[in-house]
This record gives structure tokens, C-alpha cells and sequence, in this order.
């Protein structure tokens, strides 16, 4: 099975920092990945689909790249409700996720 | 707009069943892959079955052979049948949409005597 890791596990940062998570898949995903956001005791919210898409109504700050087995998540400038947990997913059978990054406060 | 509720959940023996449910509105249900998803507290998310549009089905092997999805496409539903559970099955249990992925708020299961 096509595992997903991310890193890093943890990070701290300040409210207009520039962050960036990186997901690795184990074998070539081509671009089918999503990323998605958890606050605590919230479900899920897609943020970047096909790898690279913008789901409608995130803000623009939250961008994806990388195609087959190495990809990222970057939000340009932190603002404090970017506060949460980050999940990369492959979208094809097994829908298998990344173990998550957590994003707190420096 | 989208919305997908979960119910169903609750406390169970090990060894016990459970049947878990979503119903959905606002979209069109039969046109879609549906999805559970578990997520222990404090853990990740793990991702549970899958039903296609012409009800294939997919289960990784934690649950393969103990869990069975299902739709009514007539009801606009999506069921989770749990049998043989076990104390590692305990989670918060979401449904979620697949393409351009909804979820729901989720419905929480505890195994435990």
C-alpha cells in the first residue's frame, strides 16, 4: 500500500509567518492528492484539491504544489485562525492520510 | 449547500455491532463516492470504506472482513454496518463526500465492557 508522511510532525509559528508543510507519498500519486485543515473538535475542511486547486472560499494565502510523490502546502502569511491541524491525502483507493502537522503559536 | 449528518453511534461491547448512518441534502447523492472516516481522540484521521457510484466498495485491512458500507440512493443515505468491534475501533466516525470532499460532524462509537 502507498503510505503518506508529512512533515514536520509540529510546528510553532507567528501570526505573518510564512509556513510550509511538505507531504511525500511512497509511490508516484501523480496529482492526486488533497489537503485539508482540523481545528480542535471540528471536522475536516478541504483546502487544496488536485494538489494545486484552491477549494471555493479558502482564502488565497493557502496554496499547493508538487506532483508524484512530493508535494507542499503553503500559507503566506499566518493569520491566527490558520491555528490547527494539517492532513495530506491520497484521493484514490486507499484513501490513505498523512499522519498531520500541527501548526501552534510561537 | 451540502450537508451530511451522522447518527447511530454510541457505547458497545467488545465483540458487538453497530450500525452507523448519514443522511445528506444538498447535493445529488447518487452521483457522488461516499466515504467514512474514524478518528481516535487525539489521533489522526483514518480513513474507513468507500462506496462508488455503482456500489463497489473499498476497505483497508484494519476493518476488511468486519465492516460493510452500503447507500439508498432512494434516501439520499450512507450506512456503516460494524461487526466484531474491538476497543481500537473507538472514534469519532465521519461520513464524508468524496470529490471535492464534505464532511459531516461526525458521530462518536466506544467499544468498551
Amino acid at each position: 500500500d502507498i503510505q503518506m508522511t508529512q512533515s514536520p510532525s509540529s510546528l510553532s509559528a507567528s501570526v505573518g509567518d510564512r509556513v510550509t508543510i511538505t507531504c511525500q507519498a511512497s509511490q508516484d500519486i501523480n496529482k492526486s492528492l488533497n489537503w485539508f485543515q482540523q481545528k480542535p473538535g471540528k471536522a475536516p475542511k478541504l483546502l487544496i484539491y488536485g494538489a494545486s486547486n484552491l477549494e471555493t472560499g479558502v482564502p488565497s494565502r493557502f496554496s499547493g504544489s508538487g506532483s508524484g510523490t512530493d508535494f507542499t502546502l503553503s500559507i503566506s502569511s499566518l493569520q491566527p485562525e490558520d491555528f490547527a491541524t494539517y492532513y495530506c491525502q491520497r484521493y484514490d483507493n486507499p484513501f490513505t492520510f498523512g499522519p498531520g502537522t500541527k501548526v501552534d503559536m510561537k | 449547500e451540502v450537508q451530511l449528518v451522522e447518527s447511530g453511534g454510541g457505547l458497545v461491547q467488545p465483540g458487538g455491532s453497530l450500525r452507523l448512518s448519514c443522511t445528506t441534502s444538498g447535493f445529488t447523492f447518487s452521483t457522488f463516492d461516499m466515504h467514512w472516516v474514524r478518528q481516535a481522540t487525539g489521533k489522526g484521521l483514518e480513513w474507513v470504506s468507500a462506496i462508488g457510484i455503482v456500489d463497489d466498495t473499498y476497505y483497508p485491512g484494519s476493518v476488511k472482513g468486519r465492516f460493510t458500507i452500503s447507500r439508498d440512493n432512494a434516501r439520499n443515505s450512507l450506512y456503516l454496518q460494524m461487526n466484531s468491534l474491538r476497543a481500537e475501533d473507538t472514534a469519532v466516525y465521519y461520513c464524508a463526500r468524496g470529490i471535492r470532499w464534505s464532511w459531516g460532524r461526525g458521530t462518536l462509537v466506544t467499544v468498551s465492557s
